[in-house]
């Protein structure tokens, strides 16, 4: 299975960039790859996928480098409500499964 | 509102009993999913069900049992065989189709008294 390899923790500025970093050295051609985020006690939220191309929606950006080996979200302002554990995810699918795999995450935290 | 249900948000269970945790979505997704969350960890997948009355078993399945008996229900039972039920319980759903993200109920905190 790919895996994802990210830094434990991060911190930012209200108001700036948030910049988290993901490693997928191994992913697969068909692989997507997905952030999520998870505020305490709480279901993961969606952030964005994307596959090849760079992405972008009301939430975040998503860079991913040309060999596909790592990608970057970027939160553009960040706020205080952007706190959260950010999981970085290589979607496995194949005719015998179809799963997330979560690694720890990047705890980011978000000062004022 | 559209999404995904799960209740109850906070069970506790007895050694030795069965209980079954409940999932609804009415998003029309096609694919459900049961994961467990331990303290400062990822995500680990139970089972998934990509169609009615067919499910899978994931990377944890022994000790916990799955039924996919309608589209927007997938009930999960921990059972008296699993030795470690304590955890955070979460359920995703997701359209068919490759590349289609899944999203999160609130997921249920499981206890043993």
């Amino acid at each position: 299975d790919a895996k994802t390899t990210q830094p434990p923790s991060m911190d930012c500025a209200e108001g700036r960039a948030a910049n988290l970093p993901c490693n997928h050295s191994t992913i697969s051609g068909n692989e997507y790859v997905y952030w999520y985020r998870q505020i305490h006690s709480q279901g993961p939220q969606y952030i964005i996928h994307g596959l090849k191309n760079n992405e972008t929606n009301e939430m975040a950006s998503l860079i991913i480098t040309e060999d596909r080996k790592s990608s970057t979200l970027i939160l553009p302002h960040a706020t205080l409500r952007d706190t959260a554990v950010y999981y970085c995810i290589v979607r496995l699918v194949s005719y015998n499964t179809d799963k997330l795999i979560f690694g720890t995450g990047t705890r980011l935290q978000v000062f004022p | 509102d559209g999404g995904i249900t799960q209740s109850p948000k906070y069970l506790f269970r007895k050694e030795g009993q069965n209980v079954t945790l409940s999932c609804e979505q009415n998003l029309n997704h096609d694919a459900m999913y049961w994961y467990r969350q331990d303290p400062g960890q990822g995500l680990r997948l139970i089972y998934y069900s990509q169609i009615v009355n067919d499910f899978q078993k994931g990377d944890i399945a022994e000790g916990y049992s799955v039924s996919r008996e309608k589209k927007e229900s997938f009930p999960l039972t921990v059972t008296s065989a699993q030795k470690n039920p304590t955890a955070f319980y979460l359920c995703a759903s997701s359209r068919a189709g490759q590349g289609q993200p899944q999203h999160f109920g609130d997921g249920t905190r499981l206890s043993i008294l």
